[in-house]
């Protein structure tokens, strides 16, 4: 079985300072690890994505992310956020499962961005 | 350009009426899926599909049906839409590793 947990359901920064979106999982296997943004009425967009490559990923729009095995989490963080960057966020676990990824979602991050 | 697309983007229907909302991708993916997204509940997998002729259910399939009788599209359908099922869907196919998300439905059902 797996989980995610996104432990703040909202966060909110002012423009110009750092964003720290949090995110932990439990996998029995080696996940793979993602994270979407979904701005407002909007779909879903891959903001970058964690594969057993490099533990620290960098994605679009200066975000990135760190896999941290040892404590279990995959923290998205931008070192100056932008009102653009106002959307919801999902973190996501997917591991391998009867030939198939078995994909599941946290349950979200609004992120506020205060000018 | 590689897409999901998703018909129809937004639909109100009535209780008892039935309705299917569609999906197609232009990638040849085997695996696509439908997700319900519900506010603070984040995205829930309805049914998935590995590839043709091969769908099971996801963690909320109750009241949900679906096909895959082509490679390309994977419908989702409704055989008696209740209140409860008012919420904005996702369909996905993924290659091995990334998943591409629809445009999403938006679904009020009175």
């Amino acid at each position: 079985a797996q989980s995610v947990t996104q432990l703040d359901s909202h966060v909110s920064v002012s423009e110009g300072t750092p964003v720290l979106l949090r995110c932990n999982y439990s996998s029995s296997y080696s996940p793979s690890l993602f994270w979407y943004v979904q701005h407002p009425n909007k779909g879903l967009q891959l903001l970058l994505k964690y594969t057993s490559a490099a533990t620290l990923v960098k994605g679009i729009n200066g975000f990135e992310a760190e896999f941290k095995k040892s404590e279990t989490s995959f923290h998205l963080t931008k070192p100056s956020a932008h009102m653009s960057d106002a959307a919801e966020y999902f973190c996501v676990v997917s591991v391998p499962s009867g030939g198939y990824q078995k994909v599941t979602f946290g349950t979200g991050t609004k992120l506020q961005v205060i000018p | 350009e590689a897409q999901v697309t998703q018909n129809p983007r937004y639909l109100i229907t009535v209780t008892g009426k039935k309705l299917t909302v569609t999906c197609s991708q232009n990638m040849n993916h085997e695996y696509m899926s439908w997700y319900r997204q519900d506010p603070g509940l984040g995205l829930r997998q309805i049914y998935y599909s590995m590839n043709v002729e091969v769908t099971d259910k996801g963690d909320v399939p109750e009241g949900y049906k679906v096909s895959r009788k082509e490679k390309r599209n994977f419908p989702l359908i409704l055989e008696s839409p209740s209140p409860n099922q008012t919420s904005l869907y996702f369909c996905a196919s993924s290659n091995s590793e990334t998943q591409y998300f629809g445009p999403g439905t938006r679904l009020l059902v009175l």
